[in-house]
C-alpha cells in the first residue's frame, strides 16, 4: 500500500486566498483524521471522521475552516479566507480499528506544508 | 481535559549514552502510542501500550506504561546518530471511543558523536 497520501505537499498563497488540501487515506481504512501542526501549539486534532461521517469537529478553529469527505477515498480541508496564522504543517492519518485498541494506529501521511503570505 | 506532558522538552546526549523520556497524562487512559517524527517528515508510529505494566522494545527503544501512575516511559539504551528525531507520546481518553489522541509537546533528541 502506498500509505496516506497528501498533495500538494507544499502550497504557498497569499491572505484571503482559498486553500484546499487532498488527503487520499490509505485503502480499507474507516477513520480519518486531520491534523494541525506549529511550533506554538505542537499538534491538534482539527476534525475526524468515520466512514465518511464527521465526528467531531471541535478542533476546527473558526468558520473558516471546513472539511469534507464525499467518499471512502478521498478527503479534503479547506479554507476560505486564509490568513497568515494558518501556515502550518497540516497531516492527514487513517486508521482501521478493527477489533481492538491494538489495531488502532493511526498512520500519518507526509504532511502539507501551507505559508499565507 | 486530558493533557499530556513530556519531559525532557530538548536533550542532547552523547552516542553510547542512556536515557529515559518520560510522559505524563492528566486523566485515565488505557492507549498510549508513541511516534518519532524526523525533520521536516511525517509521524511514524513506534509503539502502542494498551495495559498496565506493558513493556515494548524495538532496537535500542523500549517503551513501557504505568497506567496507576499515569506515566510512560521511553528508553533509549546506547544512544546512536540514527536515533535523532522528535519523539511524542499521545494517549486516548479512557473510555473515549472516538480514537482522538492527544499529543504530548515532543522531546527533540540530539545524539551527538
Amino acid at each position: 500500500d502506498a500509505g496516506v497520501i497528501q498533495s500538494p505537499r507544499h502550497e504557498v498563497t497569499e491572505m484571503g486566498q482559498e486553500v484546499t488540501l487532498r488527503c487520499k487515506p490509505i485503502s480499507g481504512h474507516d477513520y480519518l483524521f486531520w491534523y494541525r501542526q506549529t511550533m506554538m501549539r505542537g499538534l491538534e486534532l482539527l476534525i475526524y471522521f468515520n466512514n465518511n461521517v464527521p465526528i467531531d469537529d471541535s478542533g476546527m478553529p473558526e468558520d473558516r475552516f471546513s472539511a469534507k469527505m464525499p467518499n471512502a477515498s478521498f478527503s479534503t480541508l479547506k479554507i476560505q479566507p486564509s490568513e497568515p496564522r494558518d501556515s502550518a504543517v497540516y497531516f492527514c492519518a487513517s486508521s482501521h480499528p478493527g477489533q481492538g485498541a491494538a489495531t488502532d494506529t493511526q498512520y500519518f501521511g507526509p504532511g502539507t506544508r501551507l505559508t499565507v503570505l | 481535559e486530558l493533557k499530556v506532558e513530556q519531559n525532557p522538552l530538548f536533550l542532547s546526549m552523547q552516542e553510547g549514552k542512556n536515557y529515559t523520556i518520560y510522559c505524563n497524562y492528566s486523566t485515565t487512559s488505557d492507549r498510549l502510542y508513541w511516534y518519532r517524527q524526523d525533520p521536516g517528515k511525517s509521524l511514524e508510529s513506534l509503539f502502542v501500550l494498551l495495559s498496565n505494566g506493558a513493556v515494548k522494545q524495538e532496537g535500542r527503544l523500549m517503551a513501557s506504561l504505568d497506567t496507576k501512575a499515569r506515566l510512560s516511559t521511553l528508553h533509549i539504551t546506547a544512544a546512536v546518530h540514527d536515533l535523532s528525531a522528535t519523539y511524542f507520546c499521545a494517549v486516548v481518553p479512557w473510555m473515549d471511543s472516538s480514537y482522538k489522541l492527544i499529543f504530548g509537546s515532543g522531546t527533540r533528541l540530539l545524539v551527538r558523536p
